[in-house]
């Protein structure tokens, strides 16, 4: 089946260590996107790309870093520069935008700084 | 950026009964608005998307309409079920850009 997969589900940083978290999709989607939630908030976008080799910052760029040299992958960096880093993260991908296309989300990483 | 609402923030209803909730936006520049339902430790699942002032849509038991002029949407759930507990999100599709709202968590009472 088609799908997201976000790896790993837990992950325990310590301060000053750079992380990567993965995402994955095998949907064929052109665009894919970086959120972060925090309690009470929405979901605040990190980075997106809408093509391969190309990405763009969201609100809350600051601190991450991606890449997306294939279709399939955008993994997302959390720098040691990212002052508040512990928050859920969540991966999804889209067909692509300028279109009413609904969302694909992965099941999301929990990232804690110890 | 978009100032999205969702109002309220939680909500607790007894199993059986319908309900409704908010999701309130600007109406400038609105492109569509996404609905989505987020269970407890699965991913958000796409619920409706919409485009058109006096959209309707209707999957189920649960409903959504729309309102572009005023920024407004309500989703509405009828007979609640112990499966419809979740949190919705709904969020304004602007310049291509989905800006999410905090959402409403919804509880049913057995």
């Amino acid at each position: 089946d088609g799908g997201i997969t976000q790896s790993p589900k837990y992950l325990f940083r310590k301060e000053g260590q750079n992380v990567t978290l993965s995402c994955e999709q095998n949907l064929n989607h052109d665009a894919m996107y970086w959120y972060r939630q925090d309690p009470g908030q929405g979901l605040r976008l990190i980075y997106y790309s809408q093509i391969v080799n190309d990405f763009q910052k969201g609100d809350i760029a600051e601190g991450y870093s991606v890449s997306r040299e294939k279709k399939e992958s955008f993994p997302l960096t959390v720098t040691s520069a990212q002052k508040n880093p512990t928050a859920f993260y969540l991966c999804a991908s889209s067909m692509g935008q300028g279109i009413a296309h609904g969302y694909t989300f992965g099941s999301g990483t929990r990232l804690t700084v110890v | 950026i978009l100032n999205v609402e969702q109002s309220p923030q939680s909500l607790h209803v007894q199993e059986g009964d319908s309900t409704n909730f908010t999701c309130s936006f600007p109406s400038s520049n609105f492109y569509a608005l996404h609905w989505y339902r987020w269970e407890t430790a699965k991913s958000p699942e796409a619920l409706f998307v919409m485009t058109l002032n006096g959209d309707e849509k209707k999957k189920g038991r649960i409903s959504a309409t729309l309102n572009t002029k005023e920024g407004y949407s309500y989703l509405y759930i009828k007979g609640s079920q112990p499966e419809d507990s979740a949190t919705y999100l709904c969020a304004p599709d602007s310049n291509y850009q989905l800006i999410w709202g905090a959402g409403t968590k919804l509880i049913i009472k057995p």
